[in-house]
């Protein structure tokens, strides 16, 4: 069965400075994988994702992540964290049993401190 | 388009009673999902839909729970009698049948049982 696993439920850091939030999943077939991000009191928006092609995919407001197949995982990273950035981030990848079904990590918490 | 809707943003009810949440997708989507975030237990899908057809309804916790899907836009999740500890955010979610796609979410429905 897929698995996600978020190795971090929360990443304390200092605005300005580069951050990167963890993801392994476990697949023995070729798979989607996604990031998401929660702002307080709002639903869950798509950053970025993965589907095929380079490995480094690029998102909104300046994320980007690195897809790892031999060692499967796809980390999240922003060089330069702002204030705003403040939210819960969740990995997620692609059942590969059909019906558009998802499968998310636990979450990570990010709290950017001035 | 105006994104998934859900309603209501926030339902304080008595314990007993039905309560009844709404969401409707996004147009031309044919997935919709039905998730329920807690502190305790993170993000758990409840049930899903593939063209109004309810697919896997194994997330949901008990009889208590149902949810319809009359039509391609929209869809209901009912708790009949409600208790406390489905005191939680439910949220509801869209995609197109790619599973490359990713989920577009709805900003939920913060309820509380008292």
């Amino acid at each position: 069965a897929q698995s996600v696993t978020q190795l971090d439920s929360q990443v304390p850091v200092f605005e300005e400075a580069p951050v990167e939030l963890r993801c392994n999943y476990s697949s023995s077939v070729s798979v989607y994988l996604f990031w998401y991000v929660q702002y307080p009191n709002q639903g869950l928006q798509l950053l970025l994702k993965y589907l095929s092609g380079s490995t480094l995919v690029k998102g909104i407001n300046g994320f980007e992540a690195e897809f790892n197949k031999s060692q499967t995982s796809f980390h999240l990273r922003k060089p330069s964290v702002h204030i705003s950035d403040t939210a819960e981030y969740f990995c997620a990848v692609s059942d590969p049993g059909g019906y558009n079904k998802l499968i998310f990590g636990a979450g990570t918490r990010l709290a950017v401190h001035p | 388009d105006a994104g998934v809707i859900q309603s209501p943003r926030h339902e304080v009810t008595e314990m007993g009673q039905e309560v009844t949440l709404r969401c409707k997708p996004i147009s031309g989507h044919d997935y919709l999902f039905w998730y329920r975030q807690t502190m305790m237990r993170g993000l758990e899908l409840l049930i899903y839909f593939n063209n109004n057809v309810p697919i896997d309804d194994s997330g949901m916790p008990e009889d208590r729970f149902s949810a319809k899907m009359p039509n391609a836009s929209f869809s209901t999740l009912k708790i009949q009698p409600s208790e406390p500890r489905d005191s939680a955010v439910y949220f509801c979610a869209s995609s197109l049948a790619h599973s490359g796609y990713g989920y577009t979410f709805g900003s939920g429905t913060r309820l509380t049982v008292v």
